[in-house]
């Protein structure tokens, strides 16, 4: 009954790697999104997607692109993985773009060795 | 990018205590929400407020959303070991949907 779900928990893969990372939701909310928190616990969006479109791009490296396949799912997929990609990524989900609430995920700690 | 000043970075405070926390920023916000994360775990919701000066109170929890719509902070009465975790206030920026975070508190709880 996970109400944010995740795929993979941890991820250990070498530099310069592709990976992905998976979000489903059964909530049955329009909006989801991408946070990064780093090793000092700081928490930073990535991206956002309000019914498959996005909506919050902030400034990440164009080897994140993000993927909704339908409202329910956002993937996010790494190219040319490097050191400084480790961290935990959370996903998030909220009723509507407006609304105030965001449900997190547990996370998917990716290592970049 | 954006990130709220909150603090204290950490605190280590004997079971029963009250503790206070708060976030600061220089630009204005249209909601503030406080997160608890436990370790391993994603931010779960505590409390949220809409309005300058707006006081709301969740259980032992109490937050403040600043009438200069700038800052924000939350109490804990008589704090329980379970209050361990990082606490994170989260701005919702004028004119946008997106929540800036705070730098997270810390919280200890001896008991």
């Amino acid at each position: 009954d996970t109400a944010v779900s995740q795929t993979p928990k941890y991820l250990v893969t070498q530099m310069g790697n592709d990976k992905s990372i998976k979000c489903e939701q059964n909530l049955g909310h329009d909006t989801m999104y991408w946070y990064k928190q780093d090793s000092k616990k700081f928490l930073k969006i990535m991206f956002s997607y309000n019914n498959k479109e996005l909506i919050i791009n902030e400034t990440v490296p164009n080897r994140f692109s993000p993927k909704s396949p339908d409202k329910a799912h956002l993937n996010l997929h790494i190219n040319s993985l490097e050191l400084g990609d480790s961290a935990v990524y959370f996903c998030a989900s909220s009723q509507t773009a407006a609304s105030y609430e965001q449900y997190f995920g547990p996370g998917t700690r990716l290592t970049v060795t | 990018g954006q990130q709220l000043n909150q603090s204290p970075q950490s605190m280590f405070i004997q079971e029963g205590e009250d503790v206070s926390m708060n976030c600061t920023s220089s630009s204005i916000f249209n909601t503030w929400l406080w997160y608890k994360q436990e370790p391993g775990e994603g931010p779960v919701l505590l409390i949220a407020l809409y309005k300058a000066g707006e006081l709301t109170s969740n259980g032992r929890l109490t937050a403040q959303f600043g009438i200069t719509r700038k800052d924000s902070f939350l109490n804990i009465s008589a704090s329980i070991p379970s209050d361990v975790g990082i606490y994170f206030c989260a701005g919702q920026l004028s004119g946008t949907y997106k929540y800036i975070f705070g730098t997270g508190t810390r919280l200890k709880v001896l008991a």
